[in-house]
């Protein structure tokens, strides 16, 4: 089955150093995968997509991830967190047979002053 | 383009009652989705429509629930006879045909439910 696995529930970082929030996915051929966040309550916002075009992806707030292929990881980065960032983070990959969305199961990303 | 619109935001019950979401997609997209996602957990598919058709059910979606898009625009979510384990977050989303074209699944703010 397709699926996402994000390795941790939650990271802490100091404001101003690197995030690094770590996803890996089932192999697939041509995955589609994103990475969305979602701050409490609220509903959940794009941060950058990945659909088979270059493997560096960029995307808002500074974001960005590398497609692995050779990995099946999709590693979302961001070179100086911002309190701002403190927030849920979900990688998702869109299955190749309906197109509806597998959600892993979320990173919570605390950033200390 | 105003985004994805969900009424009511916030909605307490008593167990054994009926509730009805509503979702307003991004006006040109063709597919409707509807996920539940509980505290601490990542969003779970339960029914998508492209335009009026309901393409796809999921297990998690028990009788009870109905989910419609009469005219291929609005959706809404029905819950009848409400019980503690269906207090949750309601998401909607919209997109473009598929997915793995590149379109993009944009999603509203979500209704709570809470079943007291």
């Amino acid at each position: 089955a397709q699926s996402v696995t994000q390795l941790d529930s939650h990271v802490s970082v100091s404001e101003g150093t690197p995030v690094l929030l770590r996803c890996n996915y089932s192999s697939s051929y041509s995955p589609s995968l994103f990475w969305y966040v979602q701050h409490p309550n609220k509903g959940l916002q794009l941060l950058l997509k990945y659909t088979s075009a270059a493997t560096l992806v960029k995307g808002i707030n500074g974001f960005e991830a590398e497609f692995k292929k050779s990995e099946t990881s999709f590693h979302l980065t961001k070179p100086s967190a911002h309190m701002s960032d403190a927030a849920e983070y979900f990688c998702v990959r869109a299955s190749s047979n309906t197109g509806k969305l597998i959600f892993g199961q979320g990173t919570t990303l605390q950033v200390k002053p | 383009d105003t985004g994805v619109s969900q009424n009511p935001r916030h909605k307490i019950t008593k167990r054994g009652q009926n509730v009805t979401f509503r979702c307003d997609p991004i006006s040109e997209h063709n597919r409707l989705y509807w996920y539940r996602q509980t505290l601490g957990q990542g969003p779970e598919f339960l029914t998508y429509f492209q335009n009026e058709a309901q393409l796809e059910k999921s297990r998690l979606l028990s009788d009870r629930f109905s989910a419609e898009r009469p005219k291929g625009s609005f959706s809404t979510l029905e819950i009848q006879r409400t019980e503690q384990g269906d207090s949750a977050m309601y998401l909607c989303a919209s997109s473009l045909a598929l997915l793995n074209s590149g379109n993009t699944i944009y999603f509203g703010e979500g209704s709570w439910l809470t079943v007291v």
